[in-house]
């Protein structure tokens, strides 16, 4: 089976800018989330969808935002980027209900913001 | 608040030796706990899965234990090698919310 993956790899944006990243699945997965990870924070848990569905927030303010489609590809969407949003998003999926499930994280997408 | 924290933050250690990781939890009402390891610049590799209802679960020279009434997990690696240095991350899902982690273990194994 394929892993999760993730587009892009890396991306480099201007303040102000918005962007959007792509997270793939394990095929059979339904229940995906989001993660950002910088040095000074660790691993902060953004979003999580299940079935087209979010399920779970982090607290992160509204500029961030997501989506999953019906093949449980999701997308997350960060409008007017600081510089404090350059990090690792990373994405996992997990099977059937997610809760009780082993996260599978994909590559990671680095997003630089100048 | 619900919180996860890891110790120690690095370990040096020679190949070969036997050795532990800590993660204590703040919360005992979890619905499981996740070890992971990343290597640099990369995406986390899940290691082991214990279930609430599960005391520990083994993977090759991997071990992980759960103690809840404690609020702690233990993740033991047998005759550590050079391959095993990574960051080493505990993730712990308190009730059906999010996954929270870890500030994570940097694990250095030197010949």
């Amino acid at each position: 089976k394929a892993g999760v993956t993730q587009t892009p790899r890396y991306l480099i944006k201007t303040r102000g800018q918005q962007v959007t990243l792509s997270c793939s699945p394990i095929s059979g997965h339904r229940s995906v989330s989001w993660y950002q990870q910088t040095p000074g924070q660790g691993l902060q848990f953004l979003f999580e969808y299940f079935s087209e569905t979010q399920r779970n927030k982090g607290n992160f303010p509204g500029r961030f935002s997501g989506r999953q489609f019906s093949n449980s590809r999701s997308e997350m969407n960060v409008s007017t980027l600081e510089l404090g949003d350059s990090a690792l998003y990373l994405c996992a999926s997990s099977g059937t209900t997610g809760y009780g499930d082993t996260q599978y994280f994909g590559p990671g997408t680095r997003l630089t913001v100048l | 608040k619900q919180e996860v924290t890891q110790i120690p933050a690095a370990l040096s250690v020679p190949e070969g030796e036997n050795l532990v990781l800590n993660c204590s939890f703040t919360d005992s009402a979890i619905y499981n706990l996740q070890w992971f390891r990343q290597d640099p610049g990369k995406g986390l590799t899940s290691l082991l899965l214990i279930q609430s209802s599960q005391r520990e679960q083994t993977s090759g020279r991997l071990n992980a234990s759960l103690d809840k009434s404690s609020g702690r997990s233990t993740l033991y690696i047998a005759a550590s090698q050079p391959g095993d240095s990574a960051t080493y991350l505990c993730a712990v899902r308190f009730n059906t919310d999010k996954l929270i982690f870890g500030t994570g273990t940097r694990l250095q194994v030197f010949p």
